[in-house]
């Protein structure tokens, strides 16, 4: 399953809201995952299931979207939110991520 | 706390094999799912394979009939088995902890290169 993210870089403020999409080659709802990755970073769950909020992730993040075009968007930007963002698609193997959304500050 | 530390990681030649390690402390390895995934330099994210608590193994494309996955529960750690290397396979290698990736190790740098 081919999982085509876009766009591939996002310039934005603080405070901003901004929504990364990604596009699976199949219908793979709910089956669906959200990483943010800062620099040398291991990556770090933020959704499942394409609207489950993680422990701990802050209630800025928030996943939507139906079938094969699935949503991440985060409210009220911080400063701590400019990393990359991945989707990952957990409805069959292989495994696919997305290609990735490096989220830079304007 | 979970804590999930790779190992094995180096600087290694075309064709040769390595063997990682992911040792688990605070999570228990023969009833969650662990995976591997890998990134190369500057890159995206690549799943490379994937352990069932119930013993199942599913491999990436690029890696399958290379690559071996396995666990010791005695010692709560999982292992990549790693043979005909490519200079392709050059990346940060990660283990990851449940399903999707709830827990990941810090990486450990695999280069393959003459």
């Amino acid at each position: 399953i081919q999982m085509t993210q876009s766009p591939s870089t996002l310039s934005a403020s603080v405070g901003d809201t901004v929504t990364i999409t990604c596009r699976a080659s199949q219908s793979i709802s709910p089956w669906l995952a959200w990483y943010q990755q800062r620099p040398g970073k291991a990556p770090k769950l933020l959704i499942s299931k394409a609207s489950i909020l993680e422990s701990g992730v802050p209630s800025r993040f928030s996943g939507g979207g139906s079938g094969p075009e699935l949503t991440l968007t985060i409210s009220s930007l911080q400063p701590d939110d400019f990393a990359t963002y991945y989707c990952q698609q957990y409805y069959a193997f292989p495994i696919t991520f997305g290609q990735g959304t490096r989220l830079e500050s304007k | 706390e979970v804590q999930l530390v790779e190992t094995g990681g180096g600087l290694i030649q075309p064709g040769e094999s390595l063997r990682l390690s992911c040792a688990a402390s605070g999570f228990d390895v023969s009833t969650n799912y662990v995976s591997w995934v890998r990134q190369a330099p500057g890159k995206g994210l690549e799943w490379v394979s994937v352990l069932y608590s119930s013993g199942p193994t599913y491999y990436g494309d690029a890696v399958r009939g290379r690559y071996t996955i396995s666990r010791d529960n005695s010692k709560n750690t999982v292992y990549l088995q790693m043979t005909g290397l490519r200079v392709e396979d050059t990346a940060v290698y990660y283990c990851a902890g449940k399903w999707p990736f709830e827990y990941w190790g810090q990486g450990t740098l695999v280069t393959v290169s003459s």
